[in-house]
């Protein structure tokens, strides 16, 4: 296991366009977590999972983003209708619920909105 | 609410200088604390993860301290390097039963001089 695995590492889109994004945590991670970043600025949480459930939502999510994790394993992301507000670093980490242990982050995906 | 602040938002030093860089935060109800390592673009990296029951980490020329009561943390770097130019974040990471996200700082900005 070579840790969490974001993809594609960059993407531009128009206006308007639909992207997705996709994230492999480390398989024995039970919950997964995207966070968003801004040039500047620390990362803000966007959303978690807990195996396949999806637990808590930030107001930040806006219902034009919808994030699933099927089976519990691999997570998108999907922004629709994308806006240059969302331009921004997304990124994915991984950890284990009920234990100490820190987060694995993902290398993120840059998504700039032209 | 809480709230992470990260004190300076940038610092140049030259190199072999020792740093400090602060964190302040303002719920001392953390399940532990987590420095981060992110250079341009790119994802973050975990340099040390302090639980709430310690009082320090250390890994080669980094040592990390936690004091809660005061809800504060600091990363000393000694003897700094070039190669550690990078902006470092600290994050303060809620119980399993809040979710167990992360809330981050801002961020302090590091160039090292040669």
């Amino acid at each position: 296991d070579t840790g969490v695995s974001q993809n594609p590492r960059h993407k531009i889109t128009k206006r308007g366009q639909n992207v997705t994004f996709r994230c492999d945590p480390i398989s024995e991670h039970n919950r997964l977590y995207w966070y968003r970043q801004t040039l500047g600025q620390g990362p803000e949480f966007l959303t978690y999972f807990q195996n396949e459930a999806q637990l808590e939502k930030s107001r930040l999510l806006s219902d034009r983003f919808s994030a699933e994790r099927p089976k519990g394993s691999f997570s998108t992301l999907e922004i629709q209708r994308t806006e240059q507000g969302d331009s921004a670093m997304y990124l994915c980490a991984s950890s284990t619920a009920g234990t100490p242990d820190g987060y694995t982050f993902g290398s993120g995906t840059r998504l700039t909105v032209v | 609410k809480q709230e992470v602040t990260q004190i300076p938002a940038a610092l140049s030093v030259p190199e072999g200088e020792n740093l400090v860089l602060n964190c302040s935060f303002t719920d001392s109800a953390i399940y532990n604390l987590q420095w981060f390592r992110q250079d341009p673009g790119k994802g973050l990296t975990s340099l040390l993860l302090i639980q709430s029951s310690q009082r320090e980490q250390t890994s080669g020329r980094l040592n990390a301290s936690l004091d809660k009561s005061s809800g504060r943390s600091t990363l000393y770097i000694a003897a700094s390097q070039p190669g550690d130019s990078a902006t470092y974040l600290c994050a303060v990471r809620r119980f399993d039963n809040q979710g167990g996200k992360l809330i981050f700082g801002q961020g302090t900005e590091l160039s090292v001089k040669p």
